[in-house]
C-alpha cells in the first residue's frame, strides 16, 4: 500500500523554529515528487512548493518562496518542511502529497494525515 | 495562472443527485482540473481529474461509480448521483501547471451537506 506518514502535531512559541517530516512507503520514493500543501484553519488549499527526492530539486510557490524550506532525505524515503522563525500567522494543517512526474497523471495522490501546527505565545 | 471560483456551499438529499462547478478564469477553457474530497477532520483524497473530453485517466481509489465529471468551457464539473451520508465533504478543486512549474492553484472549495 502507498502511504505517506506525517509526523506529529507541534506546538511552538513565535521565533522557534521547526522541522516536520512526511515518510513515504510502498514505493520507490526518488520516482515521485512530494509537494507540501498548507490549509488554515476553516481555509482552502494552498500549494507551497515541491521536491524530487532524486536529487533534491524544488520548486516553491510565490508565495511561500523564502518563508520555508523543503528538503528530503532519499536514504530513509522522508521529505521535510522547516521553519526557521515562526509566526503566529503560520498556524495551521500541513500536508503532504504524492505526484507523478508525468504531467499528464500528476494529481496529488495520496495525501499524509495531516501535520497540525500551532503557533502561540 | 488561472484563478479557480467554487461555490461555497451546496445540500442534496439523501439519495439525490448533486452537481459542484468549479469554473477557471477567462482565457484557461484548455486547462485540466483535479478534484478532491475532504471528509471532516480528514486529509484530502483524490477523485479524479477533468478536461473538456471528461476524465483524463482513472479515477482515486475507492472511488465509486456514482462519481463522474464533465468540462466544458471554463466549467469543470462533479456530479455525485445517489448521495450517501459518507458524500458530506468539503470539494476541492486544483490545477496544476505542469511538472516542474512553481504554479499551483486551488479553488477556495465547496462544503456539501447531505440533507
Amino acid at each position: 500500500e502507498v502511504q505517506l506518514v506525517q509526523s506529529g502535531a507541534e506546538v511552538k512559541k513565535p521565533g522557534e523554529s521547526l522541522r516536520i517530516s512526511c515518510k513515504g512507503s510502498g514505493y520507490s520514493f526518488t520516482s515521485y515528487w512530494i509537494s507540501w500543501v498548507r490549509q488554515m484553519p476553516g481555509k482552502g488549499l494552498e500549494w507551497m512548493g515541491r521536491i524530487d527526492p532524486s536529487d533534491s530539486y524544488t520548486n516553491y510557490s510565490p508565495s511561500f518562496q523564502g518563508h520555508v524550506t523543503i528538503s528530503a532525505d532519499k536514504s530513509i524515503s522522508t521529505a521535510y518542511l522547516q521553519w526557521s522563525s515562526l509566526k503566529a500567522s503560520d498556524t495551521a494543517m500541513y500536508y503532504c502529497a504524492r505526484q507523478s512526474f508525468d504531467w499528464l497523471l500528476n494529481w496529488f495522490d495520496p495525501w499524509g494525515q495531516g501535520t497540525l501546527v500551532t503557533v502561540s505565545s | 495562472q488561472p484563478v479557480l471560483t467554487q461555490p461555497p456551499s451546496a445540500s442534496a438529499s439523501l439519495g439525490a443527485s448533486v452537481t459542484l462547478t468549479c469554473t477557471l478564469s477567462s482565457g484557461y477553457s484548455n486547462y485540466k482540473v483535479d478534484w478532491y474530497q475532504q471528509r471532516p477532520g480528514k486529509g484530502p483524497r483524490f477523485v479524479m481529474r477533468v478536461g473538456t473530453g471528461g476524465i483524463v485517466g482513472s479515477k482515486g481509489d475507492g472511488i465509486p461509480d456514482r462519481f463522474s465529471v464533465l468540462g466544458s468551457g471554463l466549467n469543470r464539473y462533479l456530479t455525485i448521483k445517489n448521495i450517501q451520508e459518507e458524500d458530506e465533504s468539503d470539494y476541492h478543486c486544483g490545477a496544476d501547471h505542469g511538472s516542474g512549474s512553481n504554479f499551483v492553484v486551488f479553488g477556495g472549495g465547496t462544503k456539501l451537506t447531505v440533507l
